[in-house]
């Protein structure tokens, strides 16, 4: 099946230190998705992602999809403690919406006061 | 809006019984939902998907007689564990497509099950 490598599995910065994390495929997907999950929770939607080379933003967060479909990042400025939590990649094929989605590993964001 | 509902949100039960999950999309609705697992410290696995009136579609590997899935509803769907076991404590998470605005899709809290 399809695998997404989701790196760094985690980071401890300062706080007000800018975050950076990236997803890489070793197939195409049609749509990207970026999750934070707070423990005990399910994901949250922060941004998504539609077209290959789209740039989006969410207020201090910023994702791309990239050119050749198989990678994306996010990155997160600024950090504040709220920010601390797992980061998910997830990945959708050429279904559409009625595929479920390959999720990565996480990254688990550490913020130090 | 595109709120997701799960109940419950957590549940122990002994080995050998059975246990239902509901899903709910509370302001929306939802012709497909999708339920996961995820154990500890790991990522989300998808499980089944679920369209409402007919039979879900099982990954690979995932026992259809043991998770019963049933979508009767645009706005409901249930896992059902049948003769649940230690092994399938976990934490089951489903999520219900929203594909007039957005086309994606929007997860539940969680329901952690823990089987003695």
């Amino acid at each position: 099946g399809q695998q997404l490598n989701q790196s760094p599995q985690s980071m401890f910065i300062q706080e007000g230190e800018d975050v950076s994390m990236n997803c890489t495929s070793s197939s195409i997907f049609n749509t990207w998705l970026w999750y934070k999950q707070d423990p005990g929770e399910g994901p949250v939607l922060l941004i998504a992602l539609y077209k290959a080379g789209e740039l989006t933003s969410n207020g201090r967060l910023t994702a791309q999809f990239g050119i050749t479909r198989k990678d994306s990042f996010l990155n997160i400025s600024a950090s504040i403690p709220s920010d601390v939590g797992i980061y998910f990649c997830a990945g959708r094929g050429s279904g559409g919406g009625a595929d479920g989605l390959t999720f990565g590993k996480g990254t688990h964001l550490i913020i130090q006061p | 809006g595109a709120v997701v509902s799960q109940h419950p949100s957590w549940v122990i039960c002994k080995s050998g019984t059975s246990v239902k999950i509901e899903c709910r999309s509370l302001d929306f609705q939802a012709t497909t939902m999708f339920w996961y697992r995820q154990f500890p410290k790991q990522s989300l696995m998808l499980m089944a998907t679920s369209n409402e009136g007919s039979k879900a579609t099982y990954e690979q590997g995932v026992e259809k007689d043991k998770f019963l899935i049933n979508h009767a509803s645009l706005t409901l769907s249930t896992l059902t564990v049948t003769s649940a076991h230690p092994e399938d404590s976990s934490f089951y998470i489903c999520s219900a497509r929203e594909w007039t605005i957005t086309d994606t899709q929007y997860f539940g809290p969680g329901t952690r099950l823990t089987v003695l």
